[in-house]
């Protein structure tokens, strides 16, 4: 099946830094969308990237898609307590039937 | 999303039981969705439905059978419960695809905590 791989799986930083979570595939993503997943909550949809080379912003997170469509990244800009939680990324084949969901990447931000 | 319902939130089972996990959504969604999450492994589709009438095999079906007993309601058994099926399990919906590129998002319920002794 395919796989969407995450880095890194962890990250801690200090409340005000940067970060940013890659999304690799050995395949060509058709489509990436973004969850959040609050600890102890369920995923919830962030955004969805289509084309290739596209960047999309909400506040602080700024969503990239690869220009070989093979590679997608969140960045969250003076991260805040309010950003904790775990990332996922989720590709849909070109058929889309079904959702292939990355490993995550797990935040902690230090107060 | 509070739209979509699953019972029961958790459960703790032993061995070789029959488990049924429910799904229930008021958002009027056609496409119906089981995942379990494992620490570091993510979420893995287990079953899919596109209706009432379509039901589709995931990534990990081996152990679990699925009933989609109508549009708004989509269950997930487990006939004879293992140990390593003890994870945390979402069902999610999202609507009938557009024409175009676009997908629709996936919306969540508030998951299952199943451990299996």
């Amino acid at each position: 099946g395919q796989q969407v791989m995450q880095i890194p799986q962890y990250q801690h930083v200090q409340e005000g830094e940067d970060f940013t979570t890659y999304c690799n595939s050995s395949t060509t993503l058709s489509n990436i969308q973004w969850y959040k997943q609050r600890p102890g909550g369920h995923p919830v949809f962030l955004i969805q990237l289509v084309k290739s080379g596209e960047v999309k912003k909400q506040k602080r997170l700024t969503f990239q898609f690869g220009e070989a469509k093979k590679n997608s990244s969140l960045h969250i800009t003076a991260t805040q307590t309010t950003d904790v939680g775990t990332y996922f990324c989720a590709d849909t084949p070109n058929t889309g039937n079904q959702f292939y969901f990355g490993t995550g990447t797990s935040l902690t931000v230090i107060p | 999303d509070a739209d979509v319902t699953q019972t029961p939130r958790n459960r703790i089972t032993k061995t070789g039981k029959r488990i049924m996990l429910e799904c229930s959504q008021t958002k009027g969604h056609d496409r119906m969705y089981w995942y379990r999450q494992d620490p570091g492994l993510g979420l893995q589709l287990i079953y899919y439905s596109f209706d009432v009438k379509d039901i589709n095999k995931g990534e990990i079906s081996d152990g679990y059978s699925v009933s989609r007993q109508a549009q708004a309601k989509f269950s997930l058994s487990l006939e004879s419960a293992i140990p390593n099926q003890t994870a945390l399990y979402f069902c999610a919906t999202s609507d009938r695809k557009p024409r175009g590129t676009d997908y629709q998002p996936q919306h969540f319920g508030d998951g299952t905590r199943l451990s299996i002794l």
